[in-house]
């Protein structure tokens, strides 16, 4: 069946630092994939999606790439702040699929001053 | 803007004990669904609806009722607790519609519920 494997947190990093947080697939055809970001106290609100191969998907600058020859949508930030501190879930929907949208565990991200 | 609400933010329950949990859109939107979220197993949807009367299961829906009478409304009902559904509980929405195909959920701020 289709799954979603994300990187074990927490992550943990100063300001400023790089941040790559892994996540790959399993699914049959071309399915859609997202970030999705939580903070403290919240609900889960959308960061950015790719819906086909090879597109990057960018937002807040967080950037993911779909690699379909990898079936990975790594997540990178080029300089994260302490108002990045959330924890990050990577998603998935089957094409035609989208009511029921597949969610990795979840990665821990805290920055610290 | 208040977008997806959940109600209540906190319940505990005994083992047996019955509860709904509830959740409006004012977004108008056709979708509407269920999360549970536990450590380490991230999101899974227990059931969803696609319209007033339609509603259907998803990864984990053993001891949850739902129905779906309106379109704003799409309650969650444990009909006999468990110490396994101690978990925080999202409701999710989206617009069929002008969302097309982009799969983006709306989410409520969860319900943190606790069985002893």
């Amino acid at each position: 069946g289709n799954s979603v494997t994300q990187m074990e947190g927490p992550v943990t990093l100063s300001e400023e630092a790089f941040l790559t947080i892994n996540c790959t697939y399993t699914a049959t055809g071309y399915p859609s994939l997202f970030w999705y970001v939580q903070y403290p106290g919240e609900g889960l609100q959308l960061l950015l999606k790719a819906t086909k191969a090879d597109d990057k998907g960018s937002n807040k600058g967080f950037e993911a790439t779909y690699r379909k020859e990898t079936t990975s949508f790594h997540l990178e930030k080029g300089s994260v702040q302490v108002s990045d501190s959330a924890v990050y879930f990577c998603a998935l929907a089957q094409s035609g699929g989208y009511n029921k949208l597949i969610f990795g565990a979840g990665t821990r991200l805290a920055v610290h001053p | 803007n208040a977008g997806v609400t959940q109600t209540p933010k906190f319940q505990v329950l005994k083992t047996g004990q019955s509860m709904t949990l509830q959740c409006a859109q004012d977004m108008n939107h056709e979708y509407m669904s269920w999360y549970r979220q536990d450590p380490g197993m991230g999101l899974r949807l227990i059931h969803y609806s696609v319209g007033a009367g339609i509603t259907d299961q998803g990864e984990v829906p053993n001891g949850y009722n739902v129905s779906r009478s309106t379109t704003e409304d799409f309650p969650l009902r444990l009909l006999s607790a468990a110490p396994s559904q101690t978990s925080v509980y999202f409701c999710a929405s989206r617009d069929l519609v002008q969302g097309g195909n982009t799969g983006e959920l709306f989410f409520g701020e969860g319900s943190r519920l606790t069985v002893l």
